[in-house]
């Protein structure tokens, strides 16, 4: 059974800083992992999807890497700015289905 | 107007009480989902159906029914809803004809249940 690990749980930075989110998975056999912003009371946004072939995307001040075969990928975020304050979602897609970890809430305080 | 719709957005009912959450679509997708999100668990599967004709058990269906009227419509349903039943529900589309490597899901905004 896949399961999807993120650290830290809850995170809070300075703005102007640059910040690392981490994603582990235990089954390598994946078709593609996505990052996900959720702002409270509002559903979830698609932010970078890596392919399974892919090693990084990037968009803007977000650039996502994934090493499928150590099970791992991280979220890095340059330049924080107060409105990045939300929780990022990991997930897997190893067929038809999605896998979430439980979330990194970020704090960016002005 | 958005493209996938929850109603209702925000519901209290009472431990028994029969529960109905519905879920519209206009993105013209076979596949939807139903999660939970409970606090720092992320999203957990319910249901999905891949077509009208099609459902499945998720990760945690113990409780829950589906009901799929539609390709547009998709409703879950708490027959005799208990208060660790509280939590996010949200609903999701997915299109069969992407492929694998980049296929994603799209969410509606959420329902937020309490069962007192």
């Amino acid at each position: 059974k896949q399961e999807v690990t993120q650290i830290p749980a809850a995170l809070s930075v300075p703005e102007g800083e640059n910040l690392v989110l981490n994603c582990s998975f235990t089954d390598s056999a994946i078709y593609n992992l996505q990052w996900f912003r959720q702002d409270p009371g509002k559903g979830l946004t698609s932010l970078l999807l890596i392919q399974s072939s892919q090693r990084e995307q990037t968009s803007g001040r977000l650039n996502a890497s994934l090493d499928k075969s150590s099970g791992r990928s991280t979220l890095y975020i340059a330049a924080s700015q107060p409105g990045d304050s939300a929780t990022y979602l990991c997930a897997v897609n190893a067929g038809n289905m999605l896998t979430f970890g439980g979330g990194t809430r970020l704090m960016v305080k002005p | 107007d958005a493209d996938v719709t929850q109603t209702p957005r925000n519901r209290i009912t009472k431990t028994g009480k029969r529960i109905m959450l519905e879920c519209s679509q206009t993105k013209g997708h076979d596949r939807m989902y139903w999660y939970r999100q409970d606090p720092g668990l992320g999203l957990r599967l319910i249901y999905y159906s891949f077509d009208v004709k099609d459902i499945n058990k998720g990760e945690i269906s113990d409780g829950y029914s589906v009901s799929r009227q539609a390709q547009a419509k998709f409703s879950l349903s708490l027959e005799s809803a208990i208060p660790n039943q509280t939590a996010l529900y949200f609903c999701a589309t997915s299109d069969p004809r992407t492929s694998p490597s980049t296929d994603t899901q799209y969410f509606g905004p959420g329902t937020r249940l309490t069962v007192l």
